[in-house]
């Protein structure tokens, strides 16, 4: 979702439960796509990274799906855990051009 | 294999002093980047450096500059600070010079303009 100012979408689990986040990219040429994890205080931490070729990437818990139709980026995290609470950002590549930002999901997990 | 460093940690300032912000790549990367990220807001661009080159730059004024050593390493230059400068500056290291490749941050720079 978009998030106005200060105020950042949300998204509240139970520990175990899977999490799905959403992002909706806005270049349809984009081909390259990265979703971050930023813990408070700390600088973004890479957890997986698609590109357009493809629909669908899997890592250690967590699954990147790609729907290129509708601008579409989702990431989806496995037996959520307290440690993942934090916030979540995708961002979107062309060719040689840097990377582009979403504003972010905060992820709760509660115990 | 050391990340991203960043120096220093914190820096505090007062308006329209000068303030300089160093980073060094993951040993092998080529690309150094600099984002700014104000309290509760995304991450924006501000400049990327490859090969000790100006490669693109966001929609930040001239204020705003820097530059890439010889190392890889890189500096960003804030002059005549305003209080809205006051951010976490970030800076990200990538092994080559397209774009599509991973980005890696350092832990910031946690900028405080009085």
């Amino acid at each position: 979702g978009e998030s106005v100012g200060l105020h950042l979408p949300t998204l509240s689990v139970q520990e175990g439960d899977n999490s799905i986040i959403n992002c909706a990219y806005s270049n349809s040429a984009s081909d390259y796509f990265i979703w971050y994890k930023q813990e408070s205080g700390k600088g973004p931490q890479f957890i997986i990274d698609i590109r357009s070729n493809m629909d669908k990437r899997q890592g250690q818990r967590v699954t990147v799906l790609l729907n290129k139709t509708v601008k579409h980026l989702s990431l989806q995290i496995a037996a959520t855990q307290p440690g993942d609470s934090a916030v979540y950002f995708c961002a979107e590549a062309t060719g040689y051009s840097t990377l582009t930002f979403g504003k972010g999901t905060m992820l709760l997990v509660s115990p | 294999e050391a990340g991203v460093t960043q120096s220093p940690t914190h820096l505090i300032k007062t308006r329209g002093q000068q303030a300089t912000l160093r980073c060094s790549p993951i040993s092998g990367h080529t690309s150094v980047y600099w984002y700014q990220q104000a309290l509760g807001l995304g991450l924006q661009f501000l400049l990327w450096y490859d090969e000790g080159e100006e490669r693109n730059r966001g929609n930040f004024p001239p204020r705003f500059s820097g530059r890439q050593f010889p190392n890889y390493s890189s500096e960003l230059n804030v002059n005549a600070l305003e209080l809205e400068d006051s951010a976490l500056y970030l800076c990200a290291s990538s092994s080559r010079l397209a774009g599509g490749e991973a980005q890696y941050f350092g832990p910031g720079t946690r900028l405080l303009v009085l």
